[in-house]
């Protein structure tokens, strides 16, 4: 079966500009999982969403960070306008449904770069 | 909040060498244990987990790992490691109630030299 897609793979701006991350999960795959993961540390929760619901977003930046699951299906990440500190990879992951033992399929990530 | 520790931030390991890979969580309640691994140039992918029963749990490519509820400890293990095995790895909880997202310790890298 087809993976977790994402794009772009790495993508480059300058502070205070936008920029958008898109994720397609795993066919069938009620949650998607946005994570953070600046180097040399382990990724970081950023948003959960249970089909187009948002099930867990405690950790998302919202004065800047901003995530969309239109049918459920496909999401988008964007930050609006970017920071130094926002230079990190960003995952894109998906399960099956929602038990704790669930396993997540993890995506390739996007590489932002902020200068 | 619960969180990981991983102690070993980089191990440089020769072929044929035996692997153990310390990880702590800070949770008092029923958790969901995980290793993930990054290999080179690609993305995480699932080494092994642990949610019930049996406390030591066999993953893919030869690994293991031991949950030790009173030491709060998952540390993962191989016998003999490869060349092949050198990759970041990553320990993760996840907590039985409440958030279902992954909390990740901040990763080992393991070197192995031919």
């Amino acid at each position: 079966e087809a993976g977790v897609a994402q794009s772009p793979r790495y993508k480059i701006i300058e502070k205070r500009q936008s920029v958008a991350f898109w994720c397609n999960p795993i066919s069938g795959h009620a949650t998607l999982y946005w994570y953070q993961q600046i180097l040399g540390q382990g990724p970081k929760l950023l948003i959960q969403f249970q089909n187009n619901g948002v099930v867990d977003d405690s950790q998302l930046p919202k004065d800047r960070f901003s995530a969309e699951r239109l049918k459920g299906v496909d999401s988008t990440l964007k930050i609006q306008p970017a920071k130094l500190e926002d230079s990190a990879v960003y995952l894109c992951a998906s399960s099956s449904g929602t038990s704790p033992t669930d396993t997540q399929y993890f995506g390739p990530g996007t590489r932002l770069t902020v200068l | 909040a619960q969180s990981v520790s991983q102690h070993n931030h980089h191990v440089i390991l020769s072929e044929a060498a035996s692997l153990e890979l310390g990880c702590n969580y800070s949770y008092g309640g029923t958790v969901n244990l995980f290793w993930y691994v990054q290999y080179p140039g690609q993305h995480l992918q699932l080494l092994l987990k642990y949610f019930s029963g049996d406390p030591l749990v066999k993953g893919i490519k030869g690994f293991e790992a031991e949950f030790i509820k009173s030491k709060f400890s998952f540390n993962l293990r191989k016998p003999s490691v490869q060349w092949s095995d050198t990759a970041e790895y990553f320990c993760a909880v996840v907590m039985d109630t409440g958030r279902r997202a992954l909390t990740f310790g901040s990763g080992t890298r393991l070197q192995v030299q031919p």
